[in-house]
């Protein structure tokens, strides 16, 4: 069955430390992957999104991420927390255009 | 630029209740979205439409309907509220294609 999977339900880090949220997808998942952030009590965000272009793809509030085929991977990875990040965030992606399908989340807490 | 507008933001309901989620676009977008946010679970995706006049069920389709009343609207109903129902609640449009979604704020829904 097509999924995405994020390792991890809730990653703590400290502030200024490296921000690594890991997403795996399978095989058969068509090749739109996006992140997506989700602040308290709101919608969610877009970060960034890989459609099948530069495999490294950079994103908003100093975000990226990294399409590996060869381990159905598109982790996502921030140089230095920073106390505005702490948000749940989502891997996702499209279906066929159909649709969307989510990752289960992973929270990110930045500790001072 | 109010982007996608979910009406209401709160929402308490008795068991059997019924209640219809407004959803509005206006970036003129073919392919409306319906999904509810529970806890460890991401979001699922109740129904969509890609276009108008066409509407589709996703993963968790049952004691849920929806209209797509026209490009900018597109309306999720509960006929017979369970508490099951209780959830967050997002509607969220695109272009359609690879292209990402974008989100309203949401609805808190409580059955109870």
């Amino acid at each position: 069955a097509q999924s995405v999977t994020q390792l991890g339900s809730h990653v703590s880090v400290s502030e200024g430390a490296l921000v690594l949220l890991r997403c795996n997808y399978s095989s058969s998942v068509p090749p739109y992957l996006f992140w997506y952030v989700q602040y308290p009590n709101q919608g969610l965000q877009l970060l960034l999104k890989y459609t099948s272009a530069a495999t490294l793809v950079k994103g908003i509030n100093g975000f990226e991420a990294e399409f590996k085929k060869s381990e159905t991977s598109f982790h996502l990875t921030k140089p230095s927390a920073h106390m505005s990040d702490a948000a749940e965030y989502f891997c996702a992606y499209d279906n066929y255009g159909q649709n969307f399908v989510f990752g289960p989340g992973t929270r990110l807490s930045v500790l001072p | 630029n109010a982007g996608v507008t979910q009406t209401p933001k709160f929402q308490v309901l008795k068991t059997g209740q019924s209640m219809t989620l407004q959803c509005a676009q206006d970036m003129n977008h073919n392919s409306m979205y319906w999904y509810r946010q529970d806890p460890g679970m991401g979001l699922r995706l109740i129904y969509y439409s890609a276009s108008e006049g066409t509407t589709d069920k996703g993963e968790v389709p049952n004691g849920y309907n929806v209209s797509r009343l026209n490009k900018r609207e597109f309306s999720l109903r509960l006929e017979s509220a369970a508490p099951s129902q209780t959830s967050v609640y997002f509607c969220a449009s695109s272009e359609g294609g690879a292209v990402e979604a974008f989100f309203g704020q949401g609805t808190r829904l409580t059955v109870v």
